[in-house]
């Protein structure tokens, strides 16, 4: 599984837009992006999954390039609940069962 | 559809005794993962069970833990002669019998071992 690389931390305000990017240059081809968000004293959710270009639901989108070798997260117009650990994932859908493998993510917290 | 439920939420065991850590799966979800997460670390693989099989124990210790997914109920992870480090909050997560690496996440269940 690729090995991925993003910001420990991030501040923001109410109201903004957030941006969070992560490396993983080793990616494989057949290799999927995800994002999960964690709250404090609760499991992770799945945010969003992508493979290239843009993909966007009701609570995030994310940006691939080309290269596949970044990607990111943007939480349009944050609020106050956004406060939470995001992290990202690269591996393969064609494994059912794979174990996730998780970094330290990055903590967003977002202030009034 | 209810979502994965873990019980009890927190369990207070003293050193040496036995944690029982109970996870019922989304309806539906035949496989069943369990995390460790320890104090400001990111989750840990521990153990992918199905049905009456365990699939991968490649992030069990090799000791005190185990675990299963009996035919009937709750997938266990059991954790024998407790120790202080094995103070965490620990996951489990379910994902259906298809193509997918999307799993749902249980609220956990916190063990402190005084």
């Amino acid at each position: 599984l690729a090995k991925t690389t993003q910001p420990i931390s991030m501040d923001s305000y109410e109201g903004q837009e957030v941006n969070i990017t992560c490396s993983h240059n080793n990616i494989a081809t057949n290799d999927y992006i995800t994002w999960y968000q964690q709250f404090p004293s609760q499991g992770p959710r799945f945010i969003i999954q992508g493979y290239k270009t843009k993909v966007t639901n009701e609570v995030a989108s994310l940006f691939i390039p080309a290269d596949r070798k970044s990607s990111t997260l943007s939480l349009p117009r944050v609020s106050l609940s956004d406060t939470a650990v995001y992290y990202c994932l690269v591996g393969p859908r064609e494994e059912p069962g794979t174990a996730l493998i998780f970094g330290k993510g990055t903590t967003l917290s977002v202030s009034s | 559809n209810a979502g994965v439920m873990q019980n009890p939420r927190h369990l207070v065991r003293r050193r040496g005794q036995e944690a029982r850590l109970r996870c019922s799966p989304m309806k539906g979800h035949s496989h069943v993962y369990w995390y460790r997460q320890l104090p400001e670390e990111g989750l840990k693989f521990m153990v992918y069970l199905q049905k009456e099989n365990i699939i991968d124990e490649s992030g069990m210790p090799k000791e005190r833990f185990s675990a299963e997914f009996p035919k009937e109920g709750p997938s266990i992870l059991r954790i024998q002669q407790v120790v202080r480090g094995d103070s965490a909050a620990y996951f489990c997560a379910s994902s259906p019998p298809m193509v997918t690496d999307t799993q749902y996440f249980g609220p956990g269940t916190r063990l402190t071992v005084l």
